[in-house]
């Protein structure tokens, strides 16, 4: 069974610029969970997709944006990137039900904006 | 809102022996899971052990198990035979089971390094 592919696995990006990364979760998933890592912040939960629906959302602007597909392969997309999104952004996927909880991450996406 | 602390940012641990890296979590609820997740210089986030809190009995698999304290709201996780490739990064982390789609909450994590 294949695991969480997330693409590319590294980005650099310019101050202004906007930035699309992808997850393929777990066949079999249909939740998909993004969370951006940084060395100051730790792991910060960013929003959760289910059944193509935005089902959970934390605590970041708006030009933080995500979307899933029909697949359940998901894309989050950072726009007017600043210099402190710099981070690596996670993805996790999971059966997203009660008795499926547990949640299983891909290597994850190093942007760096300069 | 939940909270999770790992109180030792980083630890070191012999070959062959044994370390206990520790996690407290704040919480109302009564029902939740409690993972802990390694993150070795690849950066891939692996499941290491996972407890149902209704559940009595520690977590264990093969070198790794938990010590689950429901009314200390703590969740310590020993790793025995300590090994070379367990060196990595440690988070404790909790999910709510009130419904299916509550977030993960992680600790800051514990760097452990395992000396040969």
């Amino acid at each position: 069974k294949a695991g969480v592919t997330q693409t590319p696995r590294y980005l650099i990006k310019t101050r202004g610029q906007q930035v699309t990364l992808s997850c393929s979760p777990i066949s079999g998933h249909r939740s998909v969970s993004w969370y951006q890592q940084t060395p100051g912040q730790g792991l910060q939960f960013l929003f959760e997709y289910f059944s193509e629906t935005q089902r959970n959302k934390g605590n970041f602007p708006g030009r933080f944006s995500g979307r899933q597909f029909s697949n359940s392969r998901s894309e989050m997309n950072v726009s007017t990137l600043e210099l402190g999104d710099s981070a690596l952004y996670l993805c996790a996927s999971s059966l997203g039900t009660l008795t499926g909880l547990e949640a299983f991450f891909g290597q994850g996406t190093r942007l760096t904006v300069v | 809102a939940q909270t999770v602390t790992q109180s030792q940012p980083e630890m070191s641990v012999q070959e062959a022996e044994t370390v206990t890296l520790s996690c407290t979590y704040d919480t109302s609820e009564s029902d939740y899971y409690l993972f802990w997740y390694k993150q070795p210089p690849s950066r891939q986030m692996i499941l290491v052990i996972r407890q149902e809190a209704y559940k009595q009995q520690n977590a264990t698999e093969n070198r790794f198990s938990v010590n689950f304290q429901k009314a200390a709201k703590s969740f310590s996780l020993k790793i025995s035979d300590s090994q070379l490739g367990d060196a990595a990064m440690y988070f404790c982390a909790y999910r709510s089971s009130v419904t299916g789609n509550t977030p993960l909450v992680f600790g800051k994590g514990t760097r452990l390094s395992v000396i040969a």
